[in-house]
């Protein structure tokens, strides 16, 4: 079945620093590939998106690149803010008609000033 | 900007009673969704609603658990007979329509502790 994996742990970087988070993937077809970010006391909002093999999904400041090669979808960012810090889940939809999303275990990110 | 809401934020409950968790989806959506996350585990995909009957539920979703959306704003998730293991955070999320690649909005979800 469907499933995304994500790096495990926390990130504690300080501000102005480059954030990597590393998401691959296991599905059949070309699925959708999100990036959803959870702010304290908040739903999950969509960040970006991908819908084929070597798109970039780009917001905010924040890109990832649709990697069919490699099943990845990295998020990447190149200068944080205290302001992203969240917990932030690569998450991916089937291309066969229904429309659940498979999640990963997020990432807690913390950005020290 | 619209949002999905839920209530209550968090809900405390003894193992065997029946819980619902409520949500106001926003209001021109037509697909609706309950997801679950046990603590350090993944968000996981419920049940998906449509025209007032289930669309798709994942093999978590066994008999303990219904949905309804009872009043055309409401949509709400039962649990008859909560376990310990039905601990999690539940979220709630809606979009307007499932072709193409649609986002489904999501509610700041309800942390649900059986006790």
């Amino acid at each position: 079945g469907n499933s995304v994996t994500q790096m495990e742990g926390p990130v504690t970087l300080s501000e102005e620093a480059f954030l990597t988070i590393n998401c691959t993937y296991t599905a059949t077809g070309y699925p959708s590939l999100f990036w959803y970010v959870q702010y304290p006391g908040e739903g999950l909002q969509l960040l970006l998106k991908a819908t084929k093999a070597d798109d970039k999904g780009s917001n905010k400041g924040f890109e990832a690149t649709y990697r069919k090669e490699t099943t990845s979808f990295h998020l990447e960012k190149g200068s944080v803010q205290v302001s992203d810090s969240a917990v932030y889940f690569c998450a991916l939809s089937s291309p066969y008609g229904n429309n659940r999303l498979a999640f990963g275990k997020g990432n807690q990110v913390v950005v020290i000033p | 900007e619209p949002e999905v809401t839920q209530t209550p934020s968090h809900q405390v409950t003894q193992m065997g009673q029946e819980v619902i968790l409520r949500c106001v989806p926003i209001s021109n959506h037509l697909y609706f969704y309950w997801y679950r996350q046990i603590l350090g585990q993944k968000v996981e995909f419920l049940v998906s609603f449509y025209n007032n009957e289930i669309s798709e539920k994942s093999e978590i979703f066994d008999d303990q658990f219904s949905v309804e959306r009872p009043d055309g704003s409401n949509f709400t998730l039962k649990i008859r007979s909560t376990k310990l293991e039905d601990s999690a955070m539940y979220f709630c999320a809606s979009s307007p329509n499932s072709g193409g690649i649609i986002e489904q909005y999501f509610g700041p979800g309800t942390r649900l502790t059986v006790t």
